[in-house]
């Protein structure tokens, strides 16, 4: 059965720190990657996505994330959050779009 | 301009209740979709549309029954509402069901299920 796992369920770190938030996803196609963020309070909205090409994905915000294909993996990253980074971090990949459980992220100002 | 709309945003309401959800999406998309976000926060989808068709249904008690009048409309209604039905359902629209498309998500309606 396709499934996406999130490793980290919840992360804190302090502002200024670097970022790498785990996924990975078992589906045996071609694959489409998305990262999403829910803020606070606020609805889901998309911070990258990949469907093909460089593996490497810029997205808003300063993140990006890499698809690795022989680790199943796309990781997401950001060199240096901010405390405006707080938020819940949903990875998810097609078809049936299947989302992973959720990171929730903490930053210490 | 809100591009997806839920209504309510909140309903507290009584176990054995029946009630609706409405959604609206004004992107001309072709398919839209209800997803359950639980307590832990997981989200899990329920049903998806494409053109007003059912294209998706995961194992969702039957008391749930989604209803799309046209393709920029899909509500969710609910019928004997139970305590374990408590959670924040999110509806969300793409162009089309392929798989690359990004969907677009609603604000969300908060159940809460007395």
């Amino acid at each position: 059965a396709q499934s996406v796992s999130q490793h980290n369920h919840h992360v804190i770190l302090s502002e200024a720190a670097s970022l790498e938030l785990g996924c990975n996803y078992s589906y045996g196609g071609t694959v489409n990657l998305f990262w999403y963020v829910q803020y606070p309070g606020q609805h889901l909205q998309l911070l990258l996505k990949y469907f093909s090409g460089d593996p490497l994905v810029k997205g808003i915000k300063g993140f990006e994330a890499e698809f690795i294909k022989s680790k199943f993996s796309f990781n997401l990253r950001k060199p240096s959050v901010q405390w405006s980074d707080t938020a819940e971090y949903f990875c998810a990949a097609d078809d049936k779009i299947i989302f992973g459980k959720g990171t929730r992220l903490h930053i210490l100002p | 301009d809100t591009a997806v709309s839920q209504t309510p945003k909140y309903l507290v309401t009584q176990m054995g209740n029946d009630k609706s959800i409405k959604c609206e999406q004004n992107l001309g998309h072709d398919t839209m979709y209800w997803y359950k976000q639980d307590s832990k926060k997981f989200l899990k989808i329920m049903f998806s549309y494409n053109n007003k068709e059912l294209i998706i249904n995961e194992t969702v008690p039957n008391r749930f029954s989604p209803k799309s009048p046209d393709k920029a409309h899909l509500n969710l209604h609910i019928n004997s509402l139970e305590l374990g039905d408590s959670a924040v359902y999110f509806c969300a629209s793409s162009q089309s069901h392929r798989g690359q498309e990004t969907q677009y998500f609603g604000p969300g309606t908060r159940l809460l299920v007395l």
